[in-house]
């Protein structure tokens, strides 16, 4: 059974901190896409990452999928209220590429 | 560009009555997908339609649920009869028939928060 983990799951800072949220599996995955979703919304696609070693960047959110394309890394700098909400990780199934398999989330408060 | 949209947002039902969920996808996406979230746990998929098919029902818990796409177009999911264990928010999302580099897209809806009293 694939899953993903997500760590930690809860993380309150302050603005102008920066975090690192992480999601790991024990499975490889095609892909692995971040969401953000605030509440009474749905998950919001913020970036996909295909390659192994893959670094993508959005602002001041960096991405990063791991060598082995078992895990995935979302690091924020200089966090900001706005950035508040649930991030997600998910990826492809193996038993059918259009299926998801969602994270757990980590849930992100950011202080002003 | 219209997103994807549900209906209703919130519904409130008491265990063994029916309740019909909508959701309606982006302009000619031909993949539709609902998922739920129960609560403290990670969001699981129930169904994938193609247009007016369903490709995939494996997450579907049990016979109670009914999923259809008429039309090819929107999407109706209906519980019958409803259980406390149904409760959570269920979200539909959806994408374009074109897979994309490897990858597919999924466009997400608001959800429609369900409570079984």
């Amino acid at each position: 059974t694939q899953l993903l983990e997500q760590s930690p799951q809860f993380l309150s800072i302050q603005e102008g901190e920066n975090l690192t949220v992480y999601c790991n599996s024990s499975s490889v995955f095609s892909s692995l896409q971040w969401y953000r979703q605030e509440p009474g919304e749905g998950p919001v696609l913020l970036v996909t990452v295909v390659t192994g070693g893959e670094v993508k960047k959005l602002k001041r959110l960096t991405f990063q999928f791991g060598d082995a394309r078992k895990d995935s890394s979302l690091h924020i700098t200089a966090a900001q209220p706005g950035d508040t909400g649930l991030y997600l990780c998910a990826g492809p199934s193996t038993s059918g590429t259009y299926k998801y398999i969602f994270g757990t989330g980590t849930r992100l408060k950011v202080l002003a | 560009e219209a997103g994807v949209t549900q209906f209703p947002s919130h519904s409130v039902i008491e265990k063994g009555q029916t309740v019909t969920l909508r959701c309606d996808p982006i302009s000619g996406h031909d993949n539709l997908y609902w998922y739920r979230r129960v609560m403290g746990k990670e969001i699981k998929f129930l169904l994938h339609f193609v247009k007016e098919s369903k490709q995939d029902e494996s997450g579907m818990p049990n016979n109670r649920f009914l999923a259809e796409r008429t039309g090819g177009t929107y999407s109706t999911l209906k519980v019958q009869p409803a259980e406390l264990e149904d409760s959570g928010v269920y979200f539909c999302a959806s994408s374009q028939r074109v897979w994309r580099g490897g990858y597919n897209e999924q466009f997400f809806g608001p959800g429609t928060r369900l409570t079984v009293l």
